[in-house]
């Protein structure tokens, strides 16, 4: 079946520090992967969409300087948050889906908490 | 602007009884549609879709019975179980290969035995 890794699982860092969190896809090749932020309000944010041999999509009020990501082959990708402040708390997840297919499939989540 | 919506926002049920989660979305180009269920703690795992070409997919106890020509779409969830208490968020993608799925604000159910 389609799996998605994520870790950590779970991070805390002191504000204006940075950090990063990595998603593995097992048993389908993702040729594209969507960063979202989980806020405590529940919405999900689309930070990112990233997909295999075209460029890195970022929504609005999201940039590369702030959130960069590398997805190098179809099974990994990392994203990273500098200079993380209070308003960066919460669940970031990482979607990864296959061209071709609808399926989009999510991993656990890395729970950001910022000191 | 949400341009996929959930009502309502939270829902009770008792244990066997059928519970009914709406969705209505904006963009006419979505045309794929999938819904989530997340456990507190975890993230949202799939947990049954249907495309714009269908008006209805049957998966178990989980239907999804759709209106393209109203916009709107509803889980139906039969013979609930306590074990179905968590939150659904309906998503919307407009296409196969962006794979860019909005979700909605989500329905937190509670089942009671």
């Amino acid at each position: 079946g389609a799996l998605v890794y994520q870790y950590p699982r779970r991070t805390i860092c002191k504000s204006g520090t940075s950090m990063r969190m990595e998603c593995q896809a097992v048993g389908f090749q993702a040729t594209s992967v969507a960063w979202y932020r989980q806020s405590p309000q529940k919405t999900f944010e689309l930070i990112a969409l990233s997909t295999v041999n075209s460029a890195i999509k970022y929504e609005q009020n999201f940039t590369q300087e702030k959130f960069p990501i590398s997805h190098p082959n179809l099974s990994f990708s990392s994203m990273t948050v500098l200079n993380a402040y209070l308003e960066d708390r919460g669940l970031y997840l990482c979607g990864a889906g296959d061209w071709g297919t609808y399926e989009q499939y999510f991993g656990p989540g890395t729970r950001l908490t910022v000191l | 602007q949400q341009q996929v919506r959930q009502s309502p926002q939270s829902l009770t049920v008792w244990e066997g009884e059928t519970a009914i989660l709406n969705c209505s979305y904006e963009d006419s180009t979505f045309n794929y549609f999938p819904w989530y269920q997340q456990f507190p703690g975890e993230g949202p795992a799939l947990l049954i879709s249907i495309r714009s070409v269908s008006d209805k997919k049957e998966d178990g106890r989980f239907t999804i019975f759709f209106n393209k020509r109203e916009k709107k779409l509803s889980l139906h969830i039969t013979d609930s179980q306590p074990g179905d208490s968590a939150t659904y968020f309906c998503a919307a993608s407009p296409s196969s290969n962006t794979n860019k799925v909005v979700f909605g604000t989500g329905t937190r159910l509670q089942v009671l035995p």
